[in-house]
């Protein structure tokens, strides 16, 4: 595999549910970041991993938990959320944190539903 | 007042017709770095291309141009003789300190661009 890859691309789950979204990331990469797209909405920064250490949390609910074991991966952990939390969510990488001039590279998405 | 303003929601045009894409940043740092990414339908955003502050140089690279003006604080995007496959959505952003320690990236609220047979 090559790029980044997330799983599941699609996820429908009840608001009293508990699911996983995974990243991987084939670079070589030291950052790893999470996104939220919705509709009509710029994508907004979640989290932020620079060497699996939590650089930036930008004030998301708790009920998103993320995780990042190594370097390559990157996990959302997502319980008790609400319909307005439906959305694309997007995982990028790129050669780490530090500098602005690296480019990312994304995932192609998970597409979550909360029903 | 939003960073990275791209003012065009949707653009439709017939393929080989050329488009431009417009994008206006704010910051008020000196060193500061421009992209435009493409997301087509599959959903993965795709880099297209960088700029830092200090290169003002215009680019070309195939049918794609783009036009960085630090006087009009704009990074526009062009695509010449459009074709199908140019359809997706285009998004601008900056990467800025903005006072704070670590770079952030900031993109606009997208263009769907819509090329027609």
């Amino acid at each position: 595999e090559t790029g980044v890859t997330q799983t599941p691309r699609h996820l429908v789950m009840g608001m009293t549910n508990k699911k996983s979204l995974k990243c991987e990331q084939h670079l070589g990469h030291n950052a790893m970041y999470w996104y939220k797209q919705s509709a009509k909405k710029p994508l907004e920064l979640m989290f932020v991993y620079n060497f699996k250490e939590q650089t930036e949390n930008n004030s998301v609910p708790s009920r998103f938990s993320p995780e990042c074991p190594n370097s390559s991966h990157l996990f959302l952990h997502l319980h008790t959320l609400q319909p307005e939390d439906s959305a694309l969510y997007l995982c990028a990488s790129s050669p780490q944190r530090t500098s602005g001039s690296y480019e990312q590279y994304f995932g192609p998405g998970t597409r979550l539903t909360v029903t | 007042a939003q960073k990275v303003t791209q003012a065009q929601t949707e653009i439709s045009v017939v393929e080989k017709e050329d488009v431009t894409l417009d994008c206006v940043y704010e910051t008020r740092d000196t060193t500061y770095y421009l992209f435009w990414y493409k997301q087509p339908p599959s959903g993965e955003l795709v880099f297209l291309i960088r700029r830092n502050s200090f290169d003002e140089q215009n680019e070309i690279s195939g049918r794609y141009s783009w036009n960085f003006q630090k006087s009009t604080s704009s990074f526009n995007f062009t695509i010449t003789a459009s074709q199908v496959v140019d359809s997706a959505v285009y998004f601008c952003a900056l990467s800025e300190l903005g006072g704070g320690s670590n770079y952030k990236l900031t993109f606009g609220k997208g263009t769907l661009l819509t090329v027609n047979p």
